[in-house]
């Protein structure tokens, strides 16, 4: 079982549509990074967070560190949205883990 | 530009070459990452450094496989006889201690 898990793996949503996806982790953890990753294979971050929940205009992180869950939500979803969303976690010594990313497409 | 910088974006080898690739970290970062994509997966840690001092290595990291970080700015990362199962993306990420990291744009070796 690989330390980070996320679901779905991938996951075709129409443009307006509310999105989830979903971390779960085994490990301890300092904090937990949401990043996006489109093709060409850049890497932006999204979120970093330790508790609670931020927000930055349609994107929603939040964690809850007794569950060992996060969820990532999209709100009224766009095809610029289609990309691979992976969650990642910092451990011990802050190098990362990471999940295998869930590929997700939004249709016009 | 201020963020990671990676070079080469895109290197094409025979197998049995080696190959070296640089990465430019944020100036102000004192910890420097390498990490390994392939394709359909999540990065996996190859290796830190905090300034010159190559703090932790994966197993992954094979004998073939070596980094450095000089002057504590910028690093390389080398592969040397090439083989095809190291065709993948190589992702170099900076952080000031244990903060976020930002990530490079990579560079994506295929070994032919």
């Amino acid at each position: 079982k690989n330390e980070v898990e996320q679901s779905p793996q991938n996951l075709t949503a129409q443009e307006g549509e509310f999105i989830t996806i979903n971390c779960s982790y085994s490990v301890g953890i300092s904090a937990l990074h949401w990043l996006q990753q489109h093709p060409g294979g850049g890497i932006v971050s999204l979120f970093m967070l330790s508790s609670g929940k931020k927000k930055h205009g349609r994107l929603i992180a939040t964690i809850n560190i007794q569950e060992k869950h996060s969820s990532l939500h999209i709100t009224a979803s766009h095809p610029r949205d289609s990309a691979v969303y992976i969650c990642a976690v910092a451990s011990g010594t802050y190098k990362y883990i990471f999940g295998t990313g869930t590929r997700l497409k939004v249709l016009a | 530009d201020t963020g990671v910088s990676q070079d080469p974006r895109h290197k094409i080898t025979k197998r049995g070459q080696n190959v070296t690739f640089r990465c430019d970290p944020i100036s102000e970062h004192n910890r420097l990452y390498w990490y390994r994509q392939t394709l359909g997966q999540g990065p996996e840690f190859l290796t830190y450094f905090q300034n010159e001092a190559q703090l932790e290595k994966s197993r992954l990291l094979s004998d073939r496989f070596s980094a450095e970080r000089p002057k504590g700015s910028f690093s390389t990362l080398e592969i040397q006889r090439t083989e095809q199962g190291d065709s993948a993306m190589y992702l170099c990420a900076s952080s000031f201690m244990g903060n976020e990291q930002y990530f490079g744009p990579g560079t994506r070796l295929t070994v032919t």
